[in-house]
């Protein structure tokens, strides 16, 4: 248990399907962040939030909606989702933005996408 | 776009053995962060290094920061089954908390 909580650990869900991840820190930290690791890929930084403000976009697509209703709490929005967004999804909290911060993460939602 | 390139991609040796692996760039950072990720698991810090030349070591792991900060090395000595896993360096642009993570060193160790 590393502090960041996300569920579901797993999803399927057709491509018209809608579905919500959901993410969970109560460590105090003020940054929290969206990647998505795809298999011999490196982690792609799809959102950032820093105080509840989304501050970074990576140009993902808009099948992809993040919420961040406050600081302990991120979620992802799905609907319409391709197969080749089929990967693991991960959360990320920080403290600060400090250059010695590190990131805490979750263990991921994998998804499947059919 | 930062180059940023982790090497070997997979590493397989025997328990007991030592190993290093690397991460090189072309790009200054100001910092520089080494995770470990075990399979179904997300990453876990291991180490952040900050000035250039700093080594440090975690039990059986050192790690090096280069002189110029463009290139970091993780040396594994006596590797452990336990150390089996995928090693991520992410360096720090020089401003804002922007992480970018590098593909990626997959280790197996094979007791």
């Amino acid at each position: 248990e590393t502090g960041v909580t996300q569920t579901p650990r797993h999803l399927v869900m057709g491509m018209t399907n809608k579905k919500s991840l959901k993410c969970e820190q109560h460590l105090g930290h003020n940054a929290m962040y969206w990647y998505k690791q795809s298999a011999k890929k490196p982690l792609e930084l799809m959102f950032v939030y820093s105080l509840e403000e989304r501050v970074e976009n990576n140009s993902v697509p808009s099948r992809f909606s993040p919420e961040c209703p406050n600081s302990s709490h991120l979620f992802l929005h799905l609907h319409t989702l391709q197969p080749e967004d089929s990967a693991l999804y991960l959360c990320a909290s920080s403290l600060g933005t400090a250059v010695d911060t590190g990131y805490t993460f979750g263990s991921g939602t994998r998804l499947t996408v059919v | 776009t930062q180059l940023l390139e982790q090497s070997p991609q997979f590493l397989s040796i025997q328990e007991g053995e030592n190993l290093t692996v690397y991460c090189n760039s072309s790009s200054v950072f100001s910092s520089l962060q080494w995770y470990r990720q075990e399979p179904g698991e997300g990453p876990v810090l291991l180490v952040t290094v900050v000035t250039g030349g700093e080594v440090k070591k975690l039990k059986r792991l050192t790690f090096q920061f280069g002189d110029a900060r463009k290139d970091s090395s993780l040396h594994i000595t006596a590797a452990q089954p336990g150390d089996t896993g995928l090693y991520l360096c992410a360096p720090r642009k020089e401003y804002g908390n922007k992480l970018v993570f590098g593909a990626g060193t997959i280790l197996r160790v094979k007791s």
